[in-house]
């Protein structure tokens, strides 16, 4: 089976600006979850999506949104773009939200 | 909320020597406990998991243990080899299905 697949993989923004970032999970997987990793941090949550539908959520601003399609892809929005977002986003996909394979991630650079 | 502690940071050590990553988490309602290994410019990959129900799991040369009443959990590396050498994070998940992770320490084998 393929792996998890995110896109685009590297992206350069400036702030003020908004980003949307795409995550295809592995076939037959409906559970994405977002998470955001920087050196300070480490991993954080974002959060989980599940047949369409948030069912976790990190303790993130509203300028963080996602959604789930039908076909279990998923879209993480960020809005207004500030310096402090630069990071490593993860997605991971999961059979029944349990063991969680990770993508590559998108590497975002806020300017 | 859920907060994993990791353990140590940094660990240094020769080819073929064990190495250890201990983990405590807060929550003993959490359930499920993987472990990740994330290469430079890589997804974290799930190397090994394990339940609530079980106090241990081997995996060829790694292995993880599980202490529910004091709540802490470990990662036992043998024979490490250089190829062994990456950032290793611990996690905890929740009832509700949040991961939370430790973090990181980063395993250096040398030659």
């Amino acid at each position: 089976k393929a792996g998890v697949t995110q896109t685009p993989r590297y992206l350069i923004k400036t702030r003020g600006q908004q980003v949307t970032l795409s995550c295809s999970p592995i076939s037959g997987h409906r559970s994405v979850s977002w998470y955001q990793q920087t050196p300070g941090q480490g991993l954080q949550f974002l959060f989980e999506y599940f047949s369409e539908t948030q069912r976790n959520k990190g303790n993130f601003p509203g300028r963080f949104s996602g959604r789930q399609f039908s076909n279990s892809r998923s879209e993480m929005n960020v809005s207004t773009l500030e310096l402090g977002d630069s990071a490593l986003y993860l997605c991971a996909s999961s059979p029944l939200a349990e063991t969680q394979y990770f993508g590559p991630g998108t590497r975002l650079l806020v300017l | 909320g859920e907060n994993v502690e990791q353990h140590p940071s940094t660990l240094s050590v020769q080819e073929g020597d064990s190495a250890v990553i201990k983990c405590t988490y807060s929550d003993s309602a959490s359930n499920y406990f993987p472990w990740y290994k994330q290469e430079l410019g890589k997804g974290p990959q799930l190397i090994i998991d394990i339940r609530s129900n079980v106090g241990e799991k081997k995996d060829q040369r790694i292995a993880v243990t599980l202490n529910k009443t004091a709540k802490h959990f470990s990662l036992h590396i043998t024979e490490t080899q250089p190829e062994d050498s990456a950032v290793y994070f611990c996690a905890a998940r929740d009832p509700y299905g949040k991961l939370t992770f430790g973090q990181g320490t980063i395993l250096t084998v040398h030659p």
